[in-house]
């Protein structure tokens, strides 16, 4: 199972959105609703930020979102704060009974 | 709340063995299904396993598959990856997660395993 592919950076200044794409096959990401996003800043462990494609966990700001078109999920950060610098990865359950994880975006508050 | 404390990492040979057990808390742990996920230094979240509340249906990533085991006891709320034949290219953070409707939504803080000669 290759890894999902995402940019390896992003940017925006504060208050504006950025958009980050997470791309697969038909045989994960266009298979399945089961696409998930995590925030991660260095040396912690990831947290938990969209599943189901465009569901937020309970303390999730509606600022993040997601969505998917085809092979392709993205996740939206509006309204960019500076706690926002993090890597984000995307995940998907990928049939065949496993999950793949896409590389991982820097994304950076300029 | 819900609480994931991976323990069991260290510095291990190549071709030797670990067990990492992760100690759950804060939710029914005999009703929710849990995975490995691993970060080697610098580089992205790869998924490992997965092991079903059951403790009976269990998956492998290609990675691990015939080195790994993934168990758990509901008894004791506790989660367990054995790791055998284990490579330098196995060094990396072990984290212990929850599973919810396909996504990883509790981490634990992860262990270290350095597999190194």
């Amino acid at each position: 199972q290759s890894a999902l592919t995402q940019p390896p950076s992003a940017s925006g200044s504060p208050g504006q959105s950025v958009t980050i794409s997470c791309t697969g096959t038909s045989s994960d990401v266009g298979g399945y609703n089961h696409v998930s996003w995590y925030q991660q800043y260095p040396g912690k462990a990831p947290k938990f930020m969209i599943y189901e494609v465009t569901k937020r966990p309970s303390g999730v700001p509606d600022r993040f979102s997601g969505s998917k078109s085809g092979n392709t999920a993205s996740l939206t950060v509006s309204g960019l704060q500076a706690e926002d610098e993090a890597d984000y990865y995307c995940s998907s359950y990928g049939g065949s009974d496993n999950w793949v994880f896409g590389g991982g975006t820097k994304l950076t508050v300029l | 709340q819900v609480q994931l404390v991976e323990s069991g990492g260290g510095l291990v040979q190549p071709g030797g063995a670990l067990r990492l057990s992760c100690a759950a808390s804060g939710f029914t742990f005999n009703r929710n299904n849990m995975h490995w996920v691993r970060q080697a230094p610098g580089k992205g979240l790869e998924w490992l396993a997965f092991i079903g509340w059951d403790t009976t249906t269990k998956h492998y990533g290609e990675s691990v598959k015939g080195r790994f085991i993934i168990s758990r006891d509901n008894s004791k709320n506790t989660l367990d990856l054995h790791m055998n034949s284990l490579r330098i290219e196995d060094t990396a953070v072990y984290y212990c997660v929850k599973d919810l409707d396909w996504g990883f939504d509790y981490w634990g803080r992860g262990t270290l395993v350095t597999v190194s000669s």
